[in-house]
């Protein structure tokens, strides 16, 4: 079936530094990219998206990059702040939004 | 825009019972709504799509006849936790897609609710 992998599971960075997690999803008529982060108790929060027939996107300190051809889309997050600390979930939608596949998150710790 | 809320926010019970939880979208009609169940430091594993006015579809491995959703209105669905055993507990989270807002696929979640069955 459809899946989504996600890479690492746990990453920690100093505070103004560079977090790259990375995903890659294997149905090709996944469409839509969103990124949700999720503190611990809390919803998921989309952050940003991407869709298909866009390479790449930027909001502020984020941005997310997609690779159609291999299947890779990974999320950018520039200057660390504590406050990013948080679990990060990448996922893939196809048939019109009905399905979405989530990956396993990555814990990213921000170390001030 | 955009709000989701799930009622309740946690709830104990004792095994057996059956416990109802309610997702509403508050500032928009959602068609479809979607229920997952997160255990801790996991991943969201979607349990079913829920469409109103019609049955739910409902993923491989979950049981229809444990976890009853309805769909009644284009507000309100809920899941219903029927006969519930410890191995229910968990955090069940509930999502709505809302058209026309960022696009017809993203989805924005519920609060959650934290059920634990002693």
């Amino acid at each position: 079936g459809e899946n989504v992998e996600q890479h690492p599971s746990t990453l920690s960075v100093q505070e103004g530094d560079s977090a790259v997690i990375k995903c890659t999803y294997s149905d090709s008529a996944s469409n839509y990219f969103p990124w949700y982060k999720q503190e611990l108790g809390k919803r998921p929060q989309l952050i940003i998206d991407i869709r298909s027939n866009v390479g790449e996107k930027k909001d502020q300190r984020i941005a997310v990059t997609l690779n159609k051809t291999a299947k890779h889309f990974s999320l950018h997050i520039t200057e660390t702040q504590p406050e990013d600390s948080a679990v990060y979930f990448c996922a893939a939608t196809s048939l019109g939004g009905f399905k979405t596949i989530f990956g396993a998150g990555t814990r990213l710790f921000v170390k001030a | 825009g955009a709000v989701v809320s799930q009622h309740p926010s946690w709830v104990i019970c004792k095994s057996g019972t059956s416990v109802k939880i309610e997702c509403r979208s508050l500032d928009f009609q959602a068609t479809t709504m979607f229920w997952y169940r997160q255990f801790p430091k996991q991943s969201l594993m979607l349990m079913a799509t829920s469409n109103e006015g019609s049955k739910a579809t409902y993923e491989q491995g979950v049981e229809k006849d444990k976890f009853l959703i309805n769909h009644a209105s284009l507000t309100l669905s809920t899941l219903t936790v029927t006969s519930a055993h410890p191995e229910d507990s968990s955090f069940y989270i509930c999502s709505a897609r809302a058209p026309g807002l960022a696009g017809v696929e993203t989805q924005y979640f519920g609060p959650g609710t934290r059920l634990l069955v002693l």
